[in-house]
């Protein structure tokens, strides 16, 4: 069965530390894989694609095929980081995403 | 480009009782997919329409099903309404629904059954 992992629910870290929310993925093939982000009181968004191979706002998530995972890291964490981060591995060919429980990241000033 | 919104934003009802909600996604998107989130399950996956066809289901009971219109607007039925079904209730569009592909949320549906 197709599955994800956020082990983490809560992931506290201070103000200017490194800042990784895990995800492991349990796939068949190869999905495409997403991190979502939703901070307090906005809707949920995309915040960056494997496909793609960017960062945004500092983070960058590296796809490990044989690990079969997709962290989300970023070097300094600022406090407008906090929120909720959901993974999500998208396979079949169509949208049919599972999203993680998500990790809830708080940044201590 | 305005976003996808949903309606109503709130909703209270009782057990037992039928709940109908909107979606209207992004212009030109042809595919909307809807999401149950609580805390305890996160999100989780319900259905996916695309040409008014459902293409995608999750795993839930048939009292959960969904329609899509021709302008691609969607709604979502729950029938016999259970004290597990409060939640917020998501909906995301996309272009063509393929799994490359960007999903745009909407600000969700939070329905709560007493």
């Amino acid at each position: 069965a197709q599955r994800v992992t956020q082990p983490e629910k809560l992931l506290s870290v201070f103000k200017g530390a490194p800042v990784e929310l895990k995800c492991n993925y349990s796939y068949s093939g190869s999905p495409e894989l997403f991190w979502y982000v939703q901070y307090s009181r906005q809707r949920l968004q995309l915040l960056l694609r494997h496909i793609s191979r960017e960062s945004i706002k500092g983070f960058t998530a590296d796809l490990n095929k044989g690990e079969t995972s997709f962290h989300l890291k970023k070097p300094f964490a600022q406090e407008e980081d906090s929120a909720m981060y959901y993974c999500a591995p998208n396979s079949g060919g169509y949208q049919k995403v599972t999203f993680g429980i998500g990790t809830k990241l708080q940044v201590i000033p | 480009k305005a976003g996808v919104t949903q309606t109503p934003r709130y909703l209270i009802k009782t057990r037992g009782q039928q709940v109908t909600l909107s979606c209207s996604p992004i212009s030109g998107h042809r595919s909307v997919s809807w999401y149950q989130q609580t805390p305890g399950q996160g999100l989780q996956f319900l259905f996916e329409y695309f040409s008014e066809t459902q293409r995608n289901k999750g795993n839930f009971p048939g009292r959960f099903s969904g329609r899509q219109f021709s302008n691609s607007r969607s709604e979502m039925n729950v029938s016999t309404l259970e004290l597990g079904d409060s939640a917020l209730y998501l909906c995301a569009s996309s272009l063509a629904g393929t799994s490359e592909e960007t999903q745009y949320f909407g600000p969700g549906t939070r329905l709560l059954v007493l």
